[in-house]
């Protein structure tokens, strides 16, 4: 595997599932990002994690909850989701600031 | 407010029809503008990094240029493999992870 990679791809779920979505980066970075891409907005910046450590959540619904167990890999549990909440989610990775590189997404749509 | 505004909003060219879109920016002490390409469905796709005012880089058929207010994504003889979202971004002022973004400019073009 190179670059970034995300599981599932797609992902459909009910209001009282809870599911979990994959991120695993083969780059050697250090930060790691989840976006969220909605139509007609631009991407929204969720959570940022340094060396395992959150240093940025955007002003998150608690029913996305983060984890990074390392560097390479990040996860987004997600639980009681609202259908307001179908969207595309990108994971990212780069080296401190620099350049992020994006994940192929996962469709997430909640019924 | 540091702010994003890609033009057009959607662009239809026809094959070889050269055009450029544009990337503007309100945001102090620029650390740098990216540019990507979207795909539907798919995460972006990293293309160009511009630091500074006047410079230019190139891949294939793109080539970026900076000003100290707008960057321009100039596209000579488009081939309809260039059909994709173009997107903008630059990093917040105080937060070199957070990435102020552009709606993007939908290409396609047409054989």
């Amino acid at each position: 595997e190179t670059g970034v990679t995300q599981t599932p791809r797609h992902l459909v779920m009910g209001m009282t599932n809870k599911k979990s979505l994959k991120c695993e980066q083969h780059l050697g970075h250090n930060a790691m990002y989840w976006y969220k891409q909605s139509a007609k907005k631009p991407l929204e910046l969720m959570f940022v994690y340094n060396f395992k450590e959150q240093t940025e959540n955007n002003s998150v619904p608690s029913r996305f909850s983060p984890e990074c167990p390392n560097s390479s890999h990040l996860f987004l549990h997600l639980h009681t989701l609202q259908p307001e909440d179908s969207a595309l989610y990108l994971c990212a990775s780069s080296q401190e600031g620099d350049t992020q590189y994006f994940g192929p997404g996962t469709r997430l749509t909640v019924l | 407010e540091d702010q994003v505004t890609q033009s057009p909003e959607a662009l239809r060219l026809q094959e070889g029809e050269s055009s450029s879109l544009n990337c503007s920016y309100t945001v102090s002490g620029l650390r740098g503008l990216f540019w990507y390409r979207q795909d539907p469905g798919k995460g972006p796709e990293f293309l160009f990094t511009l630091y500074s005012a006047g410079e230019e880089k190139e891949k294939e058929r793109l080539k970026a240029t900076l000003t100290k207010k707008e960057s321009f994504l100039h596209i000579t003889a488009p081939k309809p493999e260039d059909s994709a979202t173009y997107l903008c971004a630059v990093p917040h002022a105080g937060n070199n992870r957070k990435l102020i973004w552009g709606l993007g400019t939908s290409l396609a073009v047409n054989p």
